[in-house]
Protein backbone atom coordinates (compact mmCIF):
# COMPACT_ATOMS: atom_id res chain seq x y z
CA UNK A 1 0.00 0.00 0.00
CA UNK A 2 1.36 3.01 -1.07
CA UNK A 3 1.61 6.16 2.12
CA UNK A 4 3.23 9.14 2.23
CA UNK A 5 3.27 11.00 5.68
CA UNK A 6 3.95 14.67 5.40
CA UNK A 7 5.95 16.28 8.44
CA UNK A 8 7.66 19.80 9.74
CA UNK A 9 4.41 22.22 9.16
CA UNK A 10 3.51 24.67 12.20
CA UNK A 11 3.38 28.14 13.21
CA UNK A 12 5.98 30.84 12.03
CA UNK A 13 6.37 34.32 11.82
CA UNK A 14 6.94 35.89 8.51
CA UNK A 15 10.61 35.88 6.88
CA UNK A 16 11.32 32.57 8.73
CA UNK A 17 12.55 29.01 7.74
CA UNK A 18 10.44 26.00 7.53
CA UNK A 19 11.66 22.81 6.21
CA UNK A 20 8.53 19.77 5.39
CA UNK A 21 9.02 16.39 5.26
CA UNK A 22 7.58 13.52 3.26
CA UNK A 23 8.20 10.08 4.10
CA UNK A 24 7.23 7.62 1.48
CA UNK A 25 6.34 3.32 1.26
CA UNK A 26 4.78 1.00 -0.40
CA UNK A 27 6.22 1.53 -3.94
CA UNK A 28 10.31 1.88 -5.64
CA UNK A 29 10.48 5.90 -4.55
CA UNK A 30 13.11 6.06 -7.01
CA UNK A 31 11.51 5.65 -9.80
CA UNK A 32 8.87 8.40 -9.49
CA UNK A 33 8.97 12.24 -9.95
CA UNK A 34 7.70 13.88 -6.49
CA UNK A 35 5.93 17.08 -5.99
CA UNK A 36 4.48 19.40 -3.52
CA UNK A 37 1.24 20.65 -4.25
CA UNK A 38 -0.46 23.28 -1.58
CA UNK A 39 -4.08 23.94 -0.50
CA UNK A 40 -4.63 27.73 1.31
CA UNK A 41 -7.56 27.32 3.47
CA UNK A 42 -11.02 27.20 1.70
CA UNK A 43 -8.83 27.63 -1.70
CA UNK A 44 -8.32 25.65 -4.57
CA UNK A 45 -5.21 23.59 -5.18
CA UNK A 46 -1.40 24.83 -6.25
CA UNK A 47 0.64 23.10 -7.30
CA UNK A 48 4.13 24.13 -5.65
CA UNK A 49 7.40 22.67 -6.53
CA UNK A 50 8.46 18.76 -8.23
CA UNK A 51 11.53 16.75 -8.40
CA UNK A 52 12.51 13.97 -11.26
CA UNK A 53 13.14 10.57 -9.84
CA UNK A 54 17.38 11.19 -9.85
CA UNK A 55 16.89 15.28 -8.90
CA UNK A 56 18.13 16.16 -12.44
CA UNK A 57 15.01 17.76 -13.63
CA UNK A 58 13.40 20.35 -10.39
CA UNK A 59 10.67 22.77 -11.02
CA UNK A 60 9.02 25.54 -9.06
CA UNK A 61 5.88 27.60 -9.01
CA UNK A 62 7.13 31.39 -9.91
CA UNK A 63 5.08 32.35 -6.06
CA UNK A 64 7.88 30.54 -4.74
CA UNK A 65 10.91 30.50 -6.96
CA UNK A 66 14.40 31.53 -5.20
CA UNK A 67 12.75 31.01 -1.60
CA UNK A 68 11.65 27.73 -1.96
CA UNK A 69 14.02 24.36 -2.18
CA UNK A 70 12.58 20.68 -2.99
CA UNK A 71 15.09 17.93 -2.47
CA UNK A 72 14.99 14.11 -2.05
CA UNK A 73 17.10 11.65 -0.77
CA UNK A 74 15.84 7.93 -2.39
CA UNK A 75 18.38 6.10 0.17
CA UNK A 76 16.09 7.52 2.81
CA UNK A 77 12.29 7.00 1.00
CA UNK A 78 12.12 10.61 1.47
CA UNK A 79 11.16 14.05 0.06
CA UNK A 80 11.90 17.41 1.35
CA UNK A 81 10.50 21.47 1.08
CA UNK A 82 13.18 23.99 2.51
CA UNK A 83 10.75 27.26 2.75
CA UNK A 84 12.86 30.35 3.42
CA UNK A 85 11.57 34.24 4.13
CA UNK A 86 7.88 32.64 4.27
CA UNK A 87 4.92 35.42 4.05
CA UNK A 88 1.60 35.39 4.88
CA UNK A 89 0.20 33.94 1.11
CA UNK A 90 2.49 30.69 1.91
CA UNK A 91 -0.18 29.95 4.49
CA UNK A 92 -1.53 26.47 3.74
CA UNK A 93 -1.76 22.67 4.02
CA UNK A 94 0.98 21.18 2.18
CA UNK A 95 0.69 17.81 0.26
CA UNK A 96 3.29 15.52 -1.05
CA UNK A 97 1.89 13.80 -4.22
CA UNK A 98 3.50 10.91 -6.78
CA UNK A 99 4.09 11.14 -9.95
CA UNK A 100 1.41 8.88 -11.77
CA UNK A 101 4.01 7.77 -15.03
CA UNK A 102 7.56 6.75 -14.05
CA UNK A 103 8.75 8.21 -17.20
CA UNK A 104 7.09 11.69 -17.22
CA UNK A 105 7.99 14.11 -14.56
CA UNK A 106 5.74 16.94 -15.38
CA UNK A 107 2.22 14.49 -14.86
CA UNK A 108 -0.39 13.45 -12.74
CA UNK A 109 -0.49 12.89 -9.03
CA UNK A 110 -1.95 9.22 -8.31
CA UNK A 111 -1.22 9.23 -4.62
CA UNK A 112 -1.52 12.19 -2.24
CA UNK A 113 -0.77 12.19 1.58
CA UNK A 114 -2.93 13.77 3.98
CA UNK A 115 -0.79 17.31 4.22
CA UNK A 116 1.14 19.20 6.89
CA UNK A 117 0.12 22.33 7.87
CA UNK A 118 1.67 25.91 7.53
CA UNK A 119 0.76 29.06 9.05
CA UNK A 120 2.89 32.08 8.68
CA UNK A 121 1.80 34.58 11.30
CA UNK A 122 3.19 37.01 13.30
CA UNK B 1 1.28 29.04 -18.91
CA UNK B 2 -1.84 27.40 -19.79
CA UNK B 3 -5.00 28.76 -17.41
CA UNK B 4 -7.43 26.28 -17.10
CA UNK B 5 -10.88 27.39 -16.11
CA UNK B 6 -13.97 24.80 -14.54
CA UNK B 7 -17.91 25.49 -14.76
CA UNK B 8 -20.22 25.70 -13.59
CA UNK B 9 -18.57 26.81 -10.18
CA UNK B 10 -21.03 24.88 -8.23
CA UNK B 11 -23.55 22.10 -9.47
CA UNK B 12 -26.63 21.29 -6.99
CA UNK B 13 -28.18 18.12 -7.80
CA UNK B 14 -29.86 15.28 -6.71
CA UNK B 15 -28.85 11.31 -6.17
CA UNK B 16 -28.87 9.64 -8.75
CA UNK B 17 -29.31 12.71 -11.32
CA UNK B 18 -26.52 12.53 -14.15
CA UNK B 19 -23.42 15.74 -13.44
CA UNK B 20 -21.33 17.19 -16.64
CA UNK B 21 -18.61 19.24 -15.43
CA UNK B 22 -16.52 21.00 -17.46
CA UNK B 23 -12.96 22.27 -18.19
CA UNK B 24 -11.34 24.41 -20.60
CA UNK B 25 -7.89 25.08 -21.41
CA UNK B 26 -6.63 28.49 -22.65
CA UNK B 27 -4.54 27.08 -25.68
CA UNK B 28 -4.25 23.09 -26.27
CA UNK B 29 -2.86 20.84 -23.89
CA UNK B 30 -3.78 17.63 -26.51
CA UNK B 31 -5.18 14.43 -24.13
CA UNK B 32 -2.91 15.82 -21.17
CA UNK B 33 -5.71 15.97 -18.85
CA UNK B 34 -6.59 14.72 -15.51
CA UNK B 35 -9.87 14.79 -12.90
CA UNK B 36 -9.45 14.87 -9.40
CA UNK B 37 -11.89 14.93 -6.74
CA UNK B 38 -11.65 15.92 -3.04
CA UNK B 39 -14.05 15.95 -0.26
CA UNK B 40 -13.88 17.84 3.22
CA UNK B 41 -10.77 17.06 5.53
CA UNK B 42 -9.36 14.75 2.54
CA UNK B 43 -6.68 14.69 0.20
CA UNK B 44 -7.45 14.96 -3.67
CA UNK B 45 -8.29 11.63 -5.49
CA UNK B 46 -7.51 10.86 -9.23
CA UNK B 47 -10.04 10.34 -10.71
CA UNK B 48 -9.25 10.32 -14.36
CA UNK B 49 -6.11 10.85 -16.74
CA UNK B 50 -5.00 11.33 -20.29
CA UNK B 51 -8.51 12.90 -20.47
CA UNK B 52 -10.41 9.37 -20.29
CA UNK B 53 -8.84 7.00 -18.80
CA UNK B 54 -10.11 6.05 -15.10
CA UNK B 55 -7.58 5.30 -12.25
CA UNK B 56 -7.04 2.25 -10.34
CA UNK B 57 -9.91 1.54 -8.13
CA UNK B 58 -12.87 4.31 -10.06
CA UNK B 59 -15.64 3.15 -10.29
CA UNK B 60 -17.51 2.75 -13.90
CA UNK B 61 -19.82 5.96 -13.41
CA UNK B 62 -17.05 8.50 -13.77
CA UNK B 63 -16.05 8.94 -16.92
CA UNK B 64 -13.96 11.51 -18.99
CA UNK B 65 -14.02 13.09 -22.58
CA UNK B 66 -12.65 15.49 -24.41
CA UNK B 67 -9.23 16.60 -26.17
CA UNK B 68 -7.64 19.59 -27.11
CA UNK B 69 -8.83 22.98 -25.13
CA UNK B 70 -12.89 21.53 -23.81
CA UNK B 71 -12.90 18.55 -21.48
CA UNK B 72 -15.95 16.72 -19.36
CA UNK B 73 -16.05 14.91 -16.72
CA UNK B 74 -19.03 12.97 -15.89
CA UNK B 75 -20.72 11.29 -13.30
CA UNK B 76 -23.97 9.10 -15.24
CA UNK B 77 -25.64 8.53 -11.24
CA UNK B 78 -24.29 10.24 -8.33
CA UNK B 79 -24.24 8.72 -5.27
CA UNK B 80 -24.10 9.89 -2.15
CA UNK B 81 -20.31 9.99 -1.42
CA UNK B 82 -19.78 11.66 -5.06
CA UNK B 83 -20.73 15.09 -3.33
CA UNK B 84 -17.39 16.53 -3.56
CA UNK B 85 -15.01 19.21 -5.24
CA UNK B 86 -13.96 18.38 -8.75
CA UNK B 87 -10.51 19.71 -10.15
CA UNK B 88 -8.72 19.29 -13.55
CA UNK B 89 -4.99 19.25 -14.23
CA UNK B 90 -3.04 19.57 -16.86
CA UNK B 91 0.41 18.00 -17.88
CA UNK B 92 0.88 19.81 -21.39
CA UNK B 93 2.79 22.16 -20.33
CA UNK B 94 5.21 23.33 -17.48
CA UNK B 95 3.71 24.22 -14.70
CA UNK B 96 1.26 21.05 -14.45
CA UNK B 97 -1.74 22.96 -12.49
CA UNK B 98 -5.00 22.90 -11.35
CA UNK B 99 -8.66 24.35 -12.47
CA UNK B 100 -10.15 26.21 -9.64
CA UNK B 101 -12.66 23.54 -9.03
CA UNK B 102 -16.41 23.10 -9.46
CA UNK B 103 -18.19 21.92 -6.24
CA UNK B 104 -21.08 19.28 -6.46
CA UNK B 105 -23.69 19.87 -3.73
CA UNK B 106 -26.76 18.08 -2.84
CA UNK B 107 -29.81 19.97 -4.17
Amino acid sequence: EVQLVESGGGLVQPGRSLRLSCAASGFTFDDYAMHWVRQAPGKGLEWVSGISWNSGSIGYADSVKGRFTISRDNAKNSLYLQMNSLRAEDTALYYCAKGHDPNNWNDYFDYWGQGTLVTVSS
Amino acid sequence: EIVLTQSPATLSLSPGERATLSCRASQSVSSYLAWYQQKPGQAPRLLIYDASNRATGIPARFSGSGSGTDFTLTISSLEPEDFAVYYCQQRSNWPPDFGPGTKVDIK
